[in-house]
C-alpha cells in the first residue's frame, strides 16, 4: 500500500544534541512538507519542497534544517538551536499536477526533551 | 496572507445528537477548503474537501459541510454522532502560492453515551 512512513514514532533528545526524523513516501508525490503540532495552536509549517534539491523555508524554521536529495526522502533535523522542540512533528506529501491536491499526512514523531 | 479560525476549541455532544464545527478563514483569493480528523497518536486523515462547484461537499461517513463564500465559512456538520467520531477535527486552506495548507486551531470533538 502506498503512504508515509515516519520514523521513529518517539524521539528523546539531549540538551545540544542535533536530532533527525525520518520522512519516506512511496506516493510517487512531487512535494514534501513538515509540520510541527503543539496542544491548542493546530499545525504550523516548518519547510515544504516541490523538487528534488530544492526547499523553502514555512513559518517556523529555525532552529530547524532540511534536504531533498530523493524525491521519495525529506529528512529533518531539529538543532540545538531549537529551544523548545518538544512537539508532535508530522511529515506530508502531495502532487502537484492539480494545486487543489490533498496532503496526505504520515503518522507522526513525538520529540521530548530529556 | 491567509488566515483559518476555529472558533470552539472543544465541543462535547451526547451520542446520536447532531452536531457543528464551525470554521471561518480569511484570504484575497480563491481557496480551496478541507477539513481533516486526527486521532490519538496518529497522523491526519482527509475527511471532506472543497475545491470548486456545489457548495456542499459530504463525506463517506456522514459529515458534510458547505462552503459560504459570503460569510468565508465552511462549517462541518453531521446529523448524528457516534462515539466513534471522538477525535480532533481541523480546518484548512490552501495557499496556492506555495500549496501549503494553512490550518486552524483544532476542535476536539468528544461524544459522550
Amino acid at each position: 500500500d502506498g503512504g508515509i512512513t515516519q520514523s521513529p514514532k518517539y524521539l528523546f533528545r539531549k540538551e545540544g544534541q542535533n536530532v533527525t526524523l525520518s520522512c519516506e513516501q512511496n506516493l510517487n508525490h512531487d512535494a514534501m512538507y513538515w509540520y510541527r503540532q503543539d496542544p491548542g495552536q493546530g499545525l504550523r509549517l516548518i519547510y515544504y519542497s516541490q523538487i528534488v534539491n530544492d526547499f523553502q523555508k514555512g513559518d517556523i524554521a529555525e532552529g530547524y534544517s532540511v534536504s531533498r536529495e530523493k524525491k521519495e526522502s525529506f529528512p529533518l533535523t531539529v538543532t540545538s538551536a531549537q529551544k523548545n522542540p518538544t512537539a508532535f512533528y508530522l511529515c506530508a506529501s502531495s502532487s502537484l499536477t492539480s494545486g487543489n491536491q490533498p496532503q496526505h499526512f504520515g503518522d507522526g514523531t513525538r520529540l521530548s526533551i530529556l | 496572507a491567509q488566515s483559518v479560525t476555529q472558533l470552539d476549541s472543544q465541543v462535547p455532544v451526547f451520542e446520536e445528537a447532531p452536531v457543528e464545527l464551525r470554521c471561518n478563514y480569511s484570504s484575497s483569493v480563491s481557496v480551496y477548503l478541507f477539513w481533516y480528523v486526527q486521532y490519538p497518536n496518529q497522523g491526519l486523515q482527509l475527511l471532506l474537501k472543497y475545491l470548486s462547484g456545489s457548495t456542499l461537499v459530504e463525506s463517506i461517513n456522514g459529515f458534510e459541510a458547505e462552503f459560504n463564500k459570503s460569510q468565508t465559512s465552511f462549517h462541518l456538520r453531521k446529523p448524528s454522532v457516534h462515539i466513534s467520531d471522538t477525535a480532533e477535527y481541523f480546518c484548512a486552506v490552501t495557499d496556492t502560492g506555495r500549496r501549503a495548507l494553512t490550518f486552524g486551531s483544532g476542535t476536539r470533538l468528544q461524544v459522550q453515551p
